[in-house]
C-alpha cells in the first residue's frame, strides 16, 4: 500500500506570499490532519479533516487553511506569509481500528 | 490544559546499555502513540498503546501504558547505534488531533 503522499517537498518563499501545500493519504484513509513542526514550538496541530469536513482546529491564525477534497486528498493554504512560517508542515492520515496516524514526508518551506 | 511531557529531552547512552523514556500526560487518555524521527526526515510510527496495561514490544523497544498513572514508557534494551533517534509520545485526547510531547533526542555512543 502506498504511504501518504507531500507536494512539493521544498518550498522557498518570500514574506507576503501565498502558498498552497498537498496532500494524498493512504487509499481508504478518510481523516487527514496537517502539523507544523518547528525547533521551538516542536509539533503543533493545524487541522483535521474527516470526508471534507473540519472536525478540528489548532490555534493557528486565520492565515492558515485547509480544505479536503472528495477523494480525500487535502490541501492547506497559508497566505500572507510570514518569516515565523517557515517550518516543516507535515500531513498524516489516518484510519481503521487503532486510528494510528501515519506521516507523509514532509514540505519544508522557508520563508524569506 | 492538555498536556503531554517527556523526559529526558536529550539523553546519550553508550552502546549496549538501557535505558527509559517517559511520557506523561494531563488527562484521561487510553490511546497513545510512540514516532521516531530521523534527522530531516518525517515520523514513523512505532507503537499503539489502547488500554489500561499495553505492552508492545519491537526489537530492542518496548513501550507500555499505565492508564490511571497517565503515564506511559518507551524502554530500550542493549541500546545500539542504529536507534539513534528522536523519539516523540503522542495522546489522543478525543479531540480529533494528537498532542505531542516535546520528544526525546537520543543518541547512542559506540
Amino acid at each position: 500500500k502506498a504511504g501518504v503522499t507531500q507536494t512539493p517537498r521544498y518550498l522557498i518563499k518570500t514574506r507576503g506570499q501565498q502558498v498552497t501545500l498537498s496532500c494524498s493519504p493512504i487509499s481508504g484513509h478518510r481523516s487527514v490532519s496537517w502539523y507544523q513542526q518547528t525547533p521551538g514550538q516542536g509539533l503543533q496541530f493545524l487541522f483535521e479533516y474527516f470526508s471534507e469536513t473540519q472536525r478540528n482546529k489548532g490555534n493557528f491564525p486565520g492565515r492558515f487553511s485547509g480544505r479536503q477534497f472528495s477523494n480525500s486528498r487535502s490541501e492547506m493554504n497559508v497566505s500572507t506569509l510570514e518569516l515565523g512560517d517557515s517550518a516543516l508542515y507535515l500531513c498524516a492520515s489516518s484510519g481503521g481500528l487503532t486510528d494510528t496516524q501515519y506521516f507523509g514526508p514532509g514540505t519544508r518551506l522557508t520563508v524569506l | 490544559e492538555l498536556k503531554v511531557e517527556q523526559n529526558p529531552l536529550f539523553l546519550s547512552m553508550q552502546e549496549g546499555k538501557n535505558y527509559t523514556i517517559y511520557c506523561n500526560y494531563s488527562t484521561t487518555s487510553d490511546r497513545l502513540y510512540w514516532y521516531r524521527q530521523d534527522p530531516g526526515k518525517s515520523l514513523e510510527s512505532l507503537f499503539v498503546l489502547l488500554s489500561n496495561g499495553a505492552v508492545k514490544q519491537e526489537g530492542r523497544l518496548m513501550a507500555s501504558l499505565d492508564t490511571k498513572a497517565r503515564l506511559s514508557t518507551l524502554h530500550i534494551t542493549a541500546a545500539v547505534h542504529d536507534l539513534s533517534a528522536t523519539y516523540f509520545c503522542a495522546v489522543d485526547f478525543g479531540n480529533e488531533k494528537l498532542t505531542f510531547g516535546t520528544g526525546t533526542r537520543l543518541t547512542i555512543i559506540p
